[in-house]
């Protein structure tokens, strides 16, 4: 079963404005990760925020984590035409038995 | 492109067949696991397998079993083929069964079944 919502489902935005998606998750965890995914092909890591962590970055992308709202957010900035690909997050759930739990994912698209 | 290989890249079998997928993991990764996704879902977990042991599994029924070998690459096989298990079957690989270590996916097969 999947863990948990992300939000938007789609996204559809211009070349160089800012893109945010959502993630809401249902259990306690030790991380959070977001991957991309390209026209249903395999999933490439962007980031890994852990559950003490409240903000993280990495290049284009800020990730935030509220674990008292389980909840976490990705920022990507000054979009590009390549950032067009679905997004997921996935927690690392205690207790979780060696496995990710990946939310449904938004769909983005960036427009030229 | 990371150094995970899959094989093969799409499939097609009918109900009640038998399938197996193939996966080649990433130089110096222990570690392989294997996830369905379906049209439009995310990725589900199937299991995972840790230095040739099963090491931890998720919601899917015994009809989908696994292995990995000496040199790390690993198998999904999936006995009497139901039309829901037609989906996108990933593997990733990673150096140890940590989670916080990065999971390198593969680009994928493709299972459809008629």
């Amino acid at each position: 079963s999947q863990q948990g919502e992300e939000d938007p489902q789609a996204l559809s935005i211009q070349e160089g404005e800012n893109a945010t998606m959502n993630c809401s998750y249902k259990t306690s965890i030790n991380n959070l990760q977001w991957y991309r995914q390209n026209s249903g092909r395999g999933l490439v890591h962007l980031i890994l925020i852990r559950s003490n962590e409240r903000e993280k970055h990495s290049g284009r992308l800020r990730v935030t984590l509220d674990t008292s709202k389980k909840s976490s957010s990705l920022l990507i900035t000054a979009s590009r035409a390549a950032d067009t690909a679905s997004y997921f997050c996935a927690t690392d759930d205690t207790g979780g038995g060696n496995k990710l739990t990946f939310g449904t994912g938004t769909q983005l698209k960036v427009e030229l | 492109e990371t150094g995970v290989t899959q094989s093969p890249t799409h499939l097609i079998k009918t109900r009640g067949q038998q399938v197996t997928l193939r996966c080649s993991s990433q130089s110096g990764h222990n570690t392989v696991s294997w996830y369905q996704q379906a049209l439009g879902q995310g990725p589900q977990f199937i299991f995972q397998y840790y230095r040739e042991e099963e090491n931890g599994r998720g919601n899917f029924p015994p009809r989908f079993s696994g292995l990995q070998f000496p040199n790390y690459s690993s198998e999904l096989n999936v006995n009497a083929l139901e039309l829901d298990d037609s989906a996108l079957y990933l593997c990733a690989s990673s150096r140890g069964q940590d989670l916080s270590d990065t999971q390198y996916f593969g680009p994928g097969t493709r299972l459809t079944v008629l």
